[in-house]
């Protein structure tokens, strides 16, 4: 069974700060796919990364970077130097079919000013 | 503009009164889904559709239907709502299978059946 787990339920940094939200994820197949997707307070949906399970390299974006590790089994995603407008939640997703996707609980990170 | 579009975007219904949340998109996507949304739980795949008239169950089908008869369109329906299935609905649609890229989101339609 897949299963995606965000430890972290919510995080404040002060504005400045890095943070890093963890995303641990479970799978008996080789090949699957991992997400993460912004939910500003909005509510919309913003995709943001997606990464296959033969890529581990890890990806930098901006103030955005994620870290693939298949011997842990995780994909984090750091955001440095923080702001106020990354307060949101986060969700991290995998994808093993076709179709399917499955999404942690997420994250909610606040950023104060 | 591309866009998911969501119908209603709020709603307040009894028990047994049937539903229908409409979903269309105008990027002649051919991948369509439904999710909802929960505290705790994120976000859980109801139904998908690969294309017109073919649709397949997600991880939390019951107590919901699908149809899919033209491409841009993939209501949700409610036959007899519950209290459980209040929740936060998001339709979503992509031009390929759900695992090779971007998922365009709908705004998202909050329903809450008393």
């Amino acid at each position: 069974a897949q299963k995606v787990t965000q430890a972290q339920t919510e995080i404040s940094v002060v504005e400045k700060e890095d943070v890093t939200l963890d995303c641990v994820y479970e799978t008996r197949d080789t090949t699957y796919y991992l997400f993460w997707y912004k939910q500003p307070p909005s509510g919309e949906l913003v995709f943001l990364i997606r990464r296959n399970s033969f890529d581990e390299q890890n990806e930098i974006s901006g103030r955005y970077s994620w870290n693939f590790q298949k011997s842990t089994s995780s994909f984090n995603f750091t955001i440095t130097a923080s702001q106020v407008v990354d307060s949101a939640v986060y969700f991290c997703a995998l994808s093993e079919g076709r179709n399917d996707m499955r999404f942690g609980a997420g994250t909610r990170l606040t950023v104060k000013p | 503009e591309a866009q998911v579009t969501q119908n209603p975007r709020y709603l307040i219904t009894v028990t047994g009164k049937k539903l229908t949340v409409t979903c269309s998109q105008n990027m002649n996507h051919e991948y369509m889904s439904w999710y909802r949304q929960d505290p705790g739980l994120g976000l859980r795949q109801i139904y998908y559709s690969m294309n017109v008239e073919v649709t397949d169950k997600g991880d939390v089908p019951e107590g919901y239907k699908v149809s899919r008869k033209e491409k841009r369109n993939f209501p949700l329906i409610l036959e007899s709502p519950s209290p459980n299935q209040t929740s936060l609905y998001f339709c979503a649609s992509s031009s390929g299978p759900t695992n090779t890229g971007e998922l365009f989101f709908g705004e998202g339609s909050r329903l809450t059946v008393l």
